[in-house]
């Protein structure tokens, strides 16, 4: 059966410092994957999607930025972080178009 | 306006009513999603639906193509079912555009 992991769970992190938060799937191959971010009191925002390895679209200009260095890895990063990057990060993964997504358990960033 | 609106934002019930939450949406879609968002955080794909209606245990969705309208209904509800339920669309693409959210509190 197909997995998803993300970490780390939760993370507080000082303004300025770099963001590496990693997620994997098991059990697929050349998913699509998703990274997601819902603000406090906010719905869920897409940031990034990536249909295979290398390629990433990116939906909202920010300070993030996606890799995805194998086809079951997706790296959500920022050299620097901002205030405005707190919140609650989700990754997910679909097989095809049209497809439910599966989401991770989330990353919840705090930025002091 | 949002191209998903959800009512209503919050919700309370007791234990055992009939609890509907409402979907509207303003753009073509190719289906619909009902998602669960537990306290943790954590989200759950409940139903994805294009047309009709789908059961699932105690849950119900429907759709109304022509109206743009979608319902979530929940039968002899009960704490457990305390989350966050949001309804999500997807164009003809896999990228979903998201509803803020209903919250529902089932008190015993």
């Amino acid at each position: 059966s197909q997995t998803i992991h993300q970490w780390p769970a939760t993370l507080v992190q000082p303004v300025g410092s770099p963001l590496s938060l990693e997620c994997t799937v098991e059990g697929t191959s050349n998913p699509n994957l998703y990274w997601y971010r819902q603000a406090a009191g906010r719905g869920l925002q897409l940031l990034f999607y990536s249909v295979g390895i290398g390629q990433i679209s990116s939906e909202v200009p920010q300070n993030l930025s996606a890799s995805r260095p194998q086809d079951r890895q997706f790296i959500l990063s920022s050299k620097k972080l901002l205030l405005s990057d707190s919140g609650f990060y989700l990754c997910a993964w679909s097989g095809q178009l049209n497809q439910p997504q599966h989401f991770g358990d989330g990353t919840r960033l705090s930025i002091l | 306006k949002n191209e998903v609106e959800q009512s209503p934002q919050n919700l309370t019930a007791q234990e055992g009513e009939f609890i509907t939450i409402n979907c509207s949406y303003s753009v073509g879609i190719s289906a619909l999603h009902w998602l669960q968002q537990h306290p943790g955080g954590g989200i759950v794909s409940l139903f994805m639906l294009s047309s009709g209606k789908k059961k699932h245990g105690r849950l119900i969705a429907t759709i109304n193509i022509q109206e743009k309208h979608s319902s979530l209904h929940i039968t002899a509800s009960h704490p457990r079912d305390s989350a966050v339920y949001i309804c999500a669309v997807s164009l003809n693409t896999d990228k979903l555009i998201f509803g803020t959210g209903t919250r529902l509190q089932v008190f015993p």
